[in-house]
């Protein structure tokens, strides 16, 4: 059974770090892509930050970009996410996913988030 | 553009059909895939691909796209289909992903 787990979250205050994990089990972590993924609460989903399972490039989103660091340790199955000169505006729940993509028999690349963990809230307040 | 628009609510009655579009640019060329949230939980894959259900997704959920159009349709809608449904795509980078704002589904 595939099992995500996020921890690390909480309350830190503007310009702060924090760095969440995601320990992942239940299938060969080293092989797959990883993604992070926010809510602001009532709010809708914004993909944060992506790492490929092969090459471990990185990806992220405009907002981020410069400010959070996304890694992995292979050999702790578990995925980062460093978060630095955090914003009022980064509070949110972060949720890791696993990022299933794959090619059916035409090609075609089939992107999928196919399993998600239950999310840790960081609050970014003074 | 990198948007993907979705209406922001919809009503079904019990028992009927209703379909949840999603549009933008990069479905031109990149499937969609589709997430469940309900309140309190986390997203759950719903549909990927041309018209793909992950084990344990019912068969009342389906697929498809055109064009710049992706369709989430939920055919016999249950109560439990009550909940906020997102779609999602690469951009047109390639390396991207955004989500579109979510379509609130009622259940009457």
């Amino acid at each position: 059974e595939v099992q995500l787990v996020e921890s690390g979250g909480g309350l830190v205050q503007p310009g702060g770090s924090l760095r969440l994990s995601c320990a992942a089990s239940g299938f060969t972590f080293s092989n797959n892509a990883m993604t992070w993924v926010r809510q602001v609460p009532g709010k809708g989903l914004e993909w944060v930050s992506g790492i490929s399972g092969s090459d471990d490039s990185t990806y992220y989103a405009d907002s981020v970009k410069g400010r959070f660091t996304i890694s992995r340790d292979n050999s702790k199955n578990t995925l980062y996410l460093q978060m630095t000169s955090l914003r009022a505006e980064d509070t949110a729940v972060y949720y890791c996913a696993l990022d299933g993509y794959y090619f059916d028999t035409s090609g075609s690349r089939i992107d999928r988030f196919a399993y998600w963990g239950q999310g840790t809230l960081v609050t970014v307040s003074s | 553009s990198s948007e993907l628009t979705q209406d922001p609510a919809v009503s079904v009655a019990l028992g009927q059909t209703v379909r949840i579009t999603c549009q933008g640019d990069s479905l031109r060329s990149s499937y969609a895939s589709w997430y469940q949230q309900k309140p309190g939980q986390a997203p759950v894959l719903v549909i990927c691909g041309k018209n793909n259900r992950p084990s344990g997704i019912p068969d009342r959920f389906s697929g498809s796209t055109s064009g710049d159009t992706a369709s989430l349709t939920i055919t016999g809608a249950q109560a439990e289909d009550e909940a906020e449904y997102y779609c999602n795509s690469r951009d047109s980078s390639g390396n991207h992903y955004v989500f579109a704002t979510g379509t609130k589904v009622t259940v009457l």
